[in-house]
């Protein structure tokens, strides 16, 4: 399975944007790019997924490299319930993926 | 609905003892399901994953099991737990076009 990595973790102010970061350089060209987020003693939430185009909905938006060799998630206006750990993962046809460790977002208020 | 129900939502097990962890699914027939564990502070380790009725693949060799004796009941069992079988067990089914995975609220084992 092609690999994702994130930074460990990162920090934010309550209500500004956060800019969550994830390459993929062996992406493959049919995976698709899906983000999910994990809070504690959770399991995870689907956030948001896309192939070639940036794409939005209400709880974030995507943005993808024309070389699609990595992607950001956007979170508009960061609030203390988005705390979470983020995966960025790659989805094949096949349906299998590997989740990483992620990145763990702290929201400071 | 994607409803995805699991049992036990905790469980405190000796080592050497036996495991039957169950999910089950409501919503459309034959979905692709998925186990998962997760260790304390890390990612997500797939375990099994099952296409339909019957059909397991396995990731990670273990001495876990799985089965899926009905369209929307995936199992997952050990004969003799290990220290090492602790951790967060999630159940998963995969939806949409891209894939989508929508999880299950998890079972936290303790292996004492």
């Amino acid at each position: 399975d092609a690999k994702t990595t994130q930074p460990n973790s990162m920090e934010s102010n309550e209500e500004e944007p956060v800019h969550l970061p994830c390459n993929h350089s062996t992406i493959s060209g049919t995976d698709y790019i899906h983000w999910y987020r994990q809070l504690p003693s959770q399991g995870p939430e689907y956030v948001i997924h896309g192939l070639t185009s940036n794409v939005n909905n209400r709880m974030a938006s995507l943005a993808i490299a024309e070389d699609r060799k990595s992607s950001t998630l956007i979170l508009h206006r960061a609030t203390l319930r988005d705390a979470a750990v983020y995966y960025c993962i790659l989805r094949t046809n096949a349906g299998k993926s590997t989740f990483g460790d992620g990145t763990t977002l702290t929201v400071k208020p | 609905s994607q409803t995805i129900h699991q049992w036990p939502a905790t469980l405190v097990q000796p080592v050497g003892s036996p495991l039957s962890l169950e999910c089950t699914v409501e919503g459309t027939s034959n979905p692709n399901l998925y186990w998962y564990r997760q260790a304390a502070g890390r990612g997500l380790q797939l375990l099994f994953y099952s296409v339909g009725i019957g059909q397991i693949s396995s990731e990670v060799p273990q001495n876990l099991s799985a089965s899926r004796p009905q369209d929307r009941q995936f199992i997952l069992s050990s004969k003799k737990l290990l220290l090492s079988d602790s951790g967060f067990y999630l159940c998963a089914r995969q939806a949409g076009r891209a894939n989508e995975q929508f999880f299950g609220p998890g079972t936290r084992l303790t292996v004492l």
